[in-house]
């Protein structure tokens, strides 16, 4: 199944400020989506990341807040702007389509963010 | 709407005991089912995929059952290891309507096993 490098690992940021995650998938995909898990909660899907157009988000996520890019196949950052405490989380990249065996969905191993 | 629930939430056993995770979904309607383990801060790694038409898959030590008329998955796990530590989750995907796609999960299963 595809391989995603997804960075930074982790990072502390200032309120205020923005952070930009990158996903890389080492094959073509169909699909790309990314995930935000709060503290002791399960996952939640942001957006679904769209080549070559804008992405598709979910109800309470908006685009000013979580600008996302998609300019080919294998690669697409995740934008979280103007941080609050509350945007503490871990978000994740994940993977579908062509390339996941019995289409499946692979995920990357997360950005650790703490926002202070 | 899609809703997954996994019974139960936390789970402490001793090394060796063979564990049932339960894992229940109210829309049938599904292409697939996923089970994912994760560690504490770390992404998700994909135990099983079990399609639609499946009744159950295995890896290993780790089985994992499929019911989709009653709307139900379990994740068995035999001799259980201080490794097999984790949080375990479950995940279905949509195969109809403007969900098409999409996973939803449940909460997960917090397991602990103790030498």
């Amino acid at each position: 199944s595809a391989v995603i490098s997804q960075k930074p690992s982790r990072d502390i940021c200032q309120r205020g400020t923005s952070l930009t995650i990158q996903c890389q998938v080492d094959s073509q995909v169909t699909m790309m989506f990314w995930y935000r898990q709060q503290p002791g909660q399960s996952l939640t899907l942001i957006a679904t990341a769209n080549q070559g157009s804008e992405a598709t988000y979910e109800s309470g996520f908006v685009i000013d807040k979580f600008p996302i890019s998609r300019p080919n196949l294998t690669f697409s950052t995740l934008t979280v702007s103007n941080m609050s405490p509350e945007d503490s989380s871990i978000y994740l990249c994940s993977v579908s389509g062509q390339g996941i065996s019995n289409y499946g969905y692979t995920f990357g191993s997360g950005t650790r963010l703490t926002v202070v | 709407k899609q809703e997954v629930t996994q019974i139960p939430a936390a789970l402490s056993v001793p090394e060796g005991e063979n564990l049932v995770l339960n894992c229940s979904f109210t829309d049938s309607a599904i292409y697939n089912l996923q089970w994912f383990r994760q560690d504490p801060g770390k992404g998700l790694t994909s135990l099983l995929l079990i399609q639609s038409s499946q009744r159950e898959q295995t890896s290993g030590r780790l089985n994992a059952s499929l019911d989709k008329s009653s709307g139900r998955s379990t994740l068995y796990i035999a001799a259980s290891q201080p490794g097999d530590s984790a949080t375990y989750l479950c995940a279905v995907r949509q195969d109809r309507g403007s969900t098409l796609g999409r996973l939803y999960f449940g909460r997960g299963t917090q397991l602990t096993v103790w030498p």
